[in-house]
């Protein structure tokens, strides 16, 4: 069963505009949830991360928020740009941190 | 900065070879991980590792082994490849929460 779901398989924004990915969790015991992003034939490399004691985590162009209640979290991305199209996971891990559960990606097309 | 290598980007076997897949790491990271990708369904964990010479089965082991001799390399062994083993492989490694990847190998089983 899928503890970590992103159940948009594709999402397209225009250049300049705010690109939302969404993600939702089953598991109230993770702990620490991360973002990677991911070129094809390259693997995935980390993005953003957020712990589950913050709702709010901000690095340049990337956000990541967590609403705890809804066991939901999205990653805000302004301004989107031609080079942030790719496969973006979502991923959860608990307080041991040595397992990570991964959705099955969202690919973002910016369009210039 | 982290370095994690996979010994081949590109690897085409016939169905029924022993396949061996190696992942190098050279950060001391004690964990180290193998995930497929296959489209749809995301990263799916097949074995980790959190120390020398121990591993835990992943979500879907079948098929598969691994070894961990050394802290700093992790491999993964497909015993006698089948055409559903076609996939991308990607190894990790962490020391805390967040994991760093190798470039992946897309191996191809005919």
């Amino acid at each position: 069963d899928q503890q970590v779901k992103q159940n948009s398989p594709s999402l397209s924004v225009q250049e300049g505009r705010i690109s939302i990915l969404n993600c939702d969790y089953t598991n109230s015991m993770f702990d620490y949830f991360l973002w990677y992003k991911k070129y094809p034939a390259e693997g995935p490399t980390f993005l953003i991360s957020i712990s589950s004691i913050k709702d709010k985590n901000e690095d340049g162009r990337f956000t990541v928020f967590l609403n705890k209640s809804a066991k939901h979290l999205s990653l805000h991305i302004v301004p989107s740009q031609p080079g942030d199209s790719a496969v973006y996971f979502c991923a959860a891990c608990t307080h041991t941190g040595n397992q990570f559960y991964f959705g099955t990606g969202t690919s973002l097309t910016v369009i210039p | 900065d982290v370095k994690v290598t996979q010994s081949s980007r590109y690897l085409v076997k016939r169905t029924g070879e022993k396949v061996f897949l190696e992942c190098v790491q050279d950060m001391d990271h004690e964990n180290m991980f193998w995930y497929r990708q296959d489209p749809g369904l995301g990263l799916r964990l097949i074995y980790f590792s959190y120390d020398v010479k121990m591993k835990e089965k992943g979500d879907i082991p079948e098929g598969y082994s691994v070894s961990r001799e050394k802290k700093e390399r992790f491999s993964l062994i497909l015993e006698s490849a089948s055409t559903n083993q076609t996939s991308m492989y990607l190894c990790a490694s962490s020391t805390n929460y967040e994991q760093y990847f190798g470039p992946g190998t897309r191996l191809t089983v005919t």
